[in-house]
């Protein structure tokens, strides 16, 4: 079964570092990837996402992700945070052989930017 | 769209007593998720659907939980009786496709609290 790894359980950044979160997987066939972000009181929703094709994917608010076959890595990056960045970020995998429509998530990397 | 659709927002109980959690998915998506969320335990999924069709419910904690889907726009999840571990948010979202290459919506939860 697949499983992620989110090492990073919880970042503290002052307003306009640079942000990595690290995001592992465990499978080694065709994978889809996802980052979601969870803000404060509110639900899950998509910020990125990677099928196929160009492994350097941009989503929204300045955040990109980059698939590392070799790695089986897919971590969430952004250039210079916000104070509006603080919330939880979660990395998913969705195997489309296996468990179709079912995404694996990862613990969650709870994201704190001080302004 | 209104998005996915969850109701109560909120619901207080007391122990023992039958909750009910309700979730609209978005019109013509064919996967619907319930998920749990807790400090504790972070996010876990407890059943899916596929086509109003039960895919897994690995995730359901015990017997007391079950859930429906008696048609494409309407799945109940129900704790009966319920417990004050049963406390958390309880999130359904739905995906456009059986297939795996979509993301998935999330509604806005319910938040339960059994005392």
């Amino acid at each position: 079964a697949q499983s992620v790894s989110q090492h990073n359980h919880h970042v503290i950044l002052s307003e306009a570092a640079s942000l990595e979160l690290g995001c592992n997987y465990s499978y080694g066939g065709t994978v889809n990837l996802f980052w979601y972000v969870q803000y404060p009181g509110q639900h899950l929703q998509l910020l990125l996402k990677y099928f196929s094709g160009d492994p350097l994917v941009k989503g929204i608010k300045g955040f990109e992700a980059e698939f590392i076959k070799s790695k089986f890595s897919f971590n969430l990056r952004k250039p210079s945070v916000q104070w509006s960045d603080t919330a939880e970020y979660f990395c998913a995998v969705n195997a489309p052989h296996t468990n179709a429509g079912k995404s694996t998530f990862g613990d969650g990397t709870t994201l704190t930017v001080k302004p | 769209d209104a998005g996915v659709i969850q109701s109560p927002r909120h619901e207080v109980t007391e122990m023992g007593q039958e909750v009910t959690l309700r979730c609209k998915p978005i019109s013509g998506h064919n996967s619907l998720f319930w998920y749990r969320q807790t400090m504790m335990r972070g996010l876990e999924l407890l059943i899916y659907f596929n086509n109003n069709v039960p895919i897994d419910d690995s995730g359901m904690p015990e017997d007391r939980f079950s859930a429906k889907m008696p048609n494409a726009s309407f799945s109940t999840l129900k704790i009966q009786p319920s417990e004050p571990r049963d406390s958390a948010v309880y999130f359904c979202a739905s995906s456009p496709g059986t297939g795996t290459f979509h993301e998935q919506y999330f509604g806005p939860g319910t938040r339960l609290t059994v005392t």
